[in-house]
């Protein structure tokens, strides 16, 4: 089955600099990348997403890039600010298996 | 549109006793997904369901069951609780469209405490 890595496991900026988190997984046939924001005490929620047929994806401060070869994945975040304290996850999912699997997390800290 | 909703927000239970933690989606959504969530840990998937009537196990499987009798809900049972259940459940569930992986839409999650 699929395996993802992530890392770091925190991170901790000052507000402004940006964040990057590294993932990494093992399926091959993985074709799709989300990643999720979890606040304290909160639900997931979707912030972006990449399909398999393209290297990069920017929305606003956050921008995802994708390396097919190497099979790693990361997430970019600009100018970041407070609100951005959360943990991110990244998640795999293979076409064959409808299933999604998450990274173990990392938890951003901006610091004012 | 509520979304993603379960029922009950938190629990507390005692070893072996028995509960059924329930998910509703009203967006019509084929697939539905239970996952639970430790610190450290990520979410992990339990068990999924592709459509009405089907269900399937996922990477932590044992000590759960599910149910799909209605497109729009899906229910976790724990048949006998064990103090390593004590964890936060998200449902989760996302559309069919065509072979096109989609974003899965999350719950507020249940806290389960198992004493």
């Amino acid at each position: 089955g699929e395996n993802v890595e992530q890392h770091p496991s925190t991170l901790s900026v000052q507000e402004g600099d940006s964040a990057v988190i590294k993932c990494t997984y093992s399926d091959s046939a993985s074709n799709y990348f989300p990643w999720y924001k979890q606040e304290l005490g909160k639900r997931p929620q979707l912030i972006i997403d990449i399909r398999s047929n393209v290297g990069e994806k920017k929305d606003q401060r956050i921008a995802v890039t994708l390396n097919k070869t190497a099979k790693h994945f990361s997430l970019h975040i600009t100018e970041t600010q407070p609100e951005d304290s959360a943990v991110y996850f990244c998640a795999a999912h293979s076409g064959s298996a409808r299933q999604l699997t998450f990274g173990s997390g990392t938890q951003l800290t901006v610091l004012p | 549109n509520a979304g993603v909703t379960q029922t009950p927000k938190f629990r507390v239970l005692k070893t072996g006793q028995s509960m059924t933690l329930l998910c509703a989606q009203d967006m019509n959504h084929e697939y539905m997904y239970w996952y639970r969530q430790d610190p450290g840990m990520g979410l992990r998937l339990i068990h999924y369901s592709v459509g009405e009537g089907t269900t399937a196990k996922g990477e932590v499987p044992d000590g759960y069951n599910v149910s799909r009798l209605k497109k729009q809900n899906f229910l976790l049972g724990l048949e006998s609780a064990a103090p390593s259940q004590t964890s936060v459940y998200f449902c989760a569930s996302s559309p069919l469209r065509g072979r096109s992986n989609q974003p899965q839409h999350f719950g507020d999650g249940t806290r389960l405490s198992i004493l």
